[in-house]
């Protein structure tokens, strides 16, 4: 089974909408990063948030991990109709180790 | 390079025959990893190399599957015999160490559809 699991799967909204997604792990680990993917083919890289922060910003994106819980979430505001694609959380375990993802949250912006 | 590179794109191939996929990392990442992603699902981790350690295979699925790194540069992953099941999309990616640091971060290649008749 895989280490990451997303909630929910699918999520629809109106642009300019808030979209959060949820991310929850089992084992240990050294980080946790938010990936994209626009139609099935390269991720691009979101944020990575260690085990020792909190919560972490990047422009529209506020991802918070609570390692007690062994989870994560990932918040878009404002959304708009770019931000259409699937959102994948993936754990590392020892520094630069393989990632574990989990199977996507699919996220539809309606203009 | 820019960003990580994979060739072919596609690949269309009979059941049984052997396909060699290419990676190409950014350049001076010594980390390189191969990743599965079946359709609607998520990325299976396959295989990982860093440096001249040995590779952490322990994610291919059965001995149909290798791969080789010349130095720190390209890849190849190679699946022998294919199988139906095989069909997916194979991504790659890459990670920098700096003094033994990893920056953890893994930059994807856009991928090689590979599609088993």
């Amino acid at each position: 089974s895989q280490q990451g699991e997303e909630d929910p799967q699918a999520l629809s909204i109106q642009e300019g909408e808030n979209a959060t997604m949820n991310c929850s792990y089992k084992t240990s680990i050294n980080n946790l990063q938010w990936y994209r993917q626009n139609s099935g083919r390269g991720l691009v890289h979101l944020i990575l948030i260690r085990s020792n922060e909190r919560e972490k910003h990047s422009g529209r994106l506020r991802v918070t991990l609570d390692t007690s819980k062994k989870s994560s979430s990932l918040l878009i505001t404002a959304s708009r109709a770019a931000d259409t694609a699937s959102y994948f959380c993936a754990t590392g375990g020892a520094a630069g180790n393989k990632l574990t993802f989990g199977g996507g949250t699919r996220v539809l912006v309606k203009p | 390079g820019a960003g990580v590179s994979q060739s072919p794109s596609n690949k269309v191939t009979e059941k049984g025959k052997d396909v060699e996929l290419r990676c190409d990392p950014i350049s001076g990442h010594t980390a390189l990893y191969w990743y599965r992603q079946r359709l609607g699902q998520g990325l299976e981790f396959l295989i990982y190399f860093q440096g001249n350690s040995a590779p952490d295979k322990s994610g291919l699925p059965s001995d149909r599957f290798s791969a080789e790194r010349t130095g720190e540069s390209v890849s190849t992953l190679t699946i022998q015999r294919t199988q139906q099941e095989d069909s997916a999309v194979y991504l790659c990616a890459s990670s920098s160490w700096t003094s033994g640091v990893s920056t953890d971060t893994q930059y994807f290649g856009p991928g090689t559809r590979l599609t088993v008749l």
